[in-house]
């Protein structure tokens, strides 16, 4: 049974870095992509980035600067590391596990993360 | 980036109604298309992959087209666990792109 959760700190200062951990079972790292997709209090979503089976990784372009994805297959933990939070990304953080066709089959209960003082 | 254009970004209907989606496309994403339910507090789940087939556990009431760079979503009669907020995505080019959802009530 495919699974996804995520987890990390509900509340992040402005300016500091914010560290998310996406632990899958039911699925390898190695055979399957995991991405991120977020969606701000009352909005849409929208795709964060990905890591992909092979291990290469893309990032939204408007957080590219800031943000990085890695992953422990050993451990099938997938981790995101965003810098310089800004107020704007308070949102839900949902990892998804991608399947080949380009849709995402199966996701996480999110978290949701909170940047303010 | 390839935009994904929703409408309407609401809806109200009836129980048992016809209710159709749709999705328009800025560019060709062949069969790249994916529709999502989302109801609140939870997070999204796949109803429709490669623009027309049914993802599994999935009601015969939910269907998905094509008709060249429009997609569409029909719910062919509308129940009361329909309510929701429903997302296209296409993945045919990254950045993967969201519509900007459709919020269905109840009329």
């Amino acid at each position: 049974q495919v699974q996804l959760k995520e987890s990390g700190p509900g509340l992040v200062q402005p300016s500091q870095t914010l560290s998310l951990t996406c632990t899958v079972s039911g699925f390898s790292l190695t055979s399957n992509s995991v991405h991120w997709v977020r969606q701000p209090p009352g909005k849409g979503l929208e795709w964060v980035g990905a890591i992909w089976s092979g291990g290469s990784t893309d990032y939204n372009s408007a957080l590219k600067s800031r943000l990085s994805i890695s992953r422990d297959t050993s451990k099938s933990q997938v981790f995101l590391k965003m810098n310089s939070l800004q107020t704007e990304d308070t949102a839900i953080y949902f990892c998804t596990s991608y399947y080949y066709d380009g849709s995402f089959d199966y996701w996480g209960q999110g978290v949701m993360v909170t940047v303010s003082s | 980036d390839i935009q994904m254009t929703q409408s309407p970004a609401s809806l109200s209907a009836s129980l048992e109604e016809i209710v159709t989606i749709t999705c328009q496309a800025s560019q060709d994403i062949g069969n790249w298309l994916s529709w999502y339910q989302q109801k609140p507090g939870k997070s999204p789940q796949l109803l429709i992959y490669g623009a027309t087939s049914l993802a599994d556990g999935v009601p015969s009431r939910f269907s998905g087209s094509r008709s060249g760079t429009q997609y569409s979503l029909k719910i062919s009669r509308l129940q009361v666990e329909d309510i929701g907020i429903y997302y296209c995505l296409q993945a045919y080019s990254a950045p993967p792109t969201f519509g900007g959802g459709t919020k269905l009530e109840l009329k």
